[in-house]
C-alpha cells in the first residue's frame, strides 16, 4: 500500500525557514517523480515544485512563486522526500502536501497519490 | 502559465443526479489533463488523468471527456458520498496548474 507521510509544518516568523518532510513507504521510491503541492487556507491548490527520478538524476522544477527559495530534494536511504523553505512570507502560509507521480503512455507525469498535509503558519 | 477556469464554482443537485462539471484551458493542452476530489479538511484524491482515463480504484460512475482545451467531468448518479471540492489540473508543461474549484453539495 502506498504511503505519503508528511512532517515538519508549524509556526515559523516571516523570514524564517523551515524543512518539511515526507516519508513514503510501498513503492520504490527511487523510481518515481515525487511533488509538492500547497493550498492556502480557504484557497484551491497550487504546485510548488517536483523532483524527478533516478534515471533523471532527480533534477527539479520550482514554481516562479518558490525558486530561489524553496529546495526540493530527496534521500532515497531514508525513502524521503524533503522540502527546504527559507525567507517565508505570511503568502506562504498553507497545507503543504506531498504527491507521487506517475508516467503514462504518453510519458507525462500525473499525481496518484497524496500524503495527508502539514500545515505552515508565517505569522510573527 | 496555462490558465484552467472551472465551471460552475459551486452546484447543488439531489441524489440520483447526473452531475457535469466544466474546465477550459487557456491553450491547447491536449488530453494532459487530471480530475480530483477534495473533501473538507482532507488530501485531494486523484480521481481520472490522460483526462479520461479512472485511477486504480476510482467508480466507474465517475468519467471524463474532452480534448485540447475543454474538458468535462460527469458524475454519472449522484450520491451523498461525492459532496466535495473537484479540481482540474494540466500536466502539459512546467508550471502544472490547477482550475479554481467546483463546491458540489447535495439539495
Amino acid at each position: 500500500e502506498v504511503q505519503l507521510v508528511e512532517s515538519g509544518g508549524g509556526l515559523v516568523q516571516p523570514g524564517g525557514s523551515l524543512r518539511l518532510s515526507c516519508a513514503a513507504s510501498g513503492f520504490t521510491f527511487s523510481d518515481h517523480y515525487m511533488d509538492w503541492v500547497r493550498q492556502a487556507p480557504g484557497k484551491g491548490l497550487e504546485w510548488v515544485g517536483r523532483t524527478r527520478d533516478k534515471i533523471n538524476s532527480y533534477s527539479t522544477e520550482y514554481a516562479a512563486s518558490v525558486k530561489g527559495r524553496f529546495t526540493v530534494s530527496r534521500d532515497g536511504s531514508k525513502n524521503s522526500l524533503y522540502l527546504q523553505m527559507n525567507s517565508l512570507q505570511s503568502e506562504d502560509t498553507a497545507v503543504y502536501y506531498c504527491a507521487r507521480s506517475i508516467r503514462d503512455s504518453s510519458g507525462h507525469y500525473n499525481f496518484d497519490y497524496w500524503g495527508q498535509g502539514t500545515l505552515v503558519t508565517v505569522s510573527s | 502559465d496555462i490558465r484552467m477556469t472551472q465551471s460552475p464554482s459551486s452546484l447543488s443537485a439531489s441524489i440520483g443526479d447526473r452531475v457535469t462539471i466544466t474546465c477550459r484551458a487557456s491553450q491547447d493542452i491536449r488530453n494532459y489533463l487530471a480530475w480530483f476530489q477534495q473533501k473538507p479538511g482532507k488530501a485531494p484524491k486523484s480521481l481520472i488523468y490522460a483526462a479520461s482515463s479512472l485511477q486504480s480504484g476510482v467508480p466507474s460512475k465517475f468519467s471524463g471527456s474532452g480534448y485540447g482545451t475543454e474538458f468535462t467531468l460527469t458524475i454519472s448518479s449522484l450520491q451523498p458520498e461525492d459532496s466535495a471540492t473537484y479540481y482540474c489540473q494540466h500536466y502539459d508543461t512546467y508550471p502544472p496548474t490547477f482550475g479554481g474549484g467546483t463546491k458540489v453539495e447535495i439539495k
